[in-house]
């Protein structure tokens, strides 16, 4: 069975940092292109980033509203994948979740920026 | 900056037919935007139904189905169920960059 859990959300002050993690399994994950998608409170979903499998490059591609702040990385000795927020916003308050590649979803961890 | 839009709201009869659209900002959708279509529930996260247009997962019901119509990427539920009153999102790619629609908040009355 394939799962995707999320870890590492929480309460953090303006212009901070947090790093989300996503622990896959029940698939390949070397393999696997993988996705994070935020969904403000009460908002639609929004796309985060992608990143492609090391096979296939291990390029990422992010949204032009985190791109320069997130970064996605993984590492598939741990069958893991990070999104690293800098310079957090307000605006960035949601739930984020991992997928592969939008086809299995995880529960989601929120992420709060506030003072 | 690109924009995908969906209708805002439905609503449709148990049983009936109903077919959501999605457009982009930037002119007709292709299969080249590789559309997606996802339901969310409330409470729950987005679960994926349609990729590459009209492929379906291993769990998507057999009454949804997707298409391109008039320049738009679609989603048809025929015949609606109860169950399937819940959110509706596409998503387009460009570029390699996906885009989600505004959502489409599906009531079946």
């Amino acid at each position: 069975e394939v799962q995707v859990v999320e870890s590492g959300g929480g309460l953090v002050k303006p212009g901070g940092s947090l790093r989300l993690s996503c622990a896959a399994s029940g698939f390949t994950f070397t393999n696997a292109y993988m996705a994070w998608v935020r969904q403000a409170p009460g908002k639609g979903l929004e796309w985060v980033g992608r990143i492609k499998s090391k096979t296939d490059g291990g390029t990422t591609v992010h949204a032009a509203p985190v791109k320069g702040r997130f970064t996605i990385s993984r590492d598939d000795s741990k069958n893991t994948l990070y999104l690293q927020m800098n310079s957090l916003k307000i605006e960035d308050t949601a739930v984020y979740y991992c997928t592969t590649d939008l086809k299995d979803w995880g529960q989601g961890t929120l992420v709060t920026v506030s003072s | 900056q690109t924009v995908v839009t969906q209708e805002p709201s439905l609503t449709v009869s148990p049983g009936g037919t109903v077919t959501l659209t999605c457009a982009s900002s930037t002119g007709a959708v292709t299969s080249g935007y590789d559309p997606n279509w996802f339901q969310q529930k409330p409470g729950q996260p987005p679960r994926a139904l349609i990729y590459g247009t009209s492929n379906k997962h291993s769990w998507t019901p057999a009454r949804f189905s997707g298409s391109l119509l008039g320049g738009k990427a679609a989603l048809t539920l025929s015949p609606v169920q109860p169950e399937d009153e819940a959110d509706y999102y596409c998503l387009l790619y460009y570029g390699g960059a996906g885009v989600f629609g505004g959502g489409t908040k599906l009531t079946v009355l």
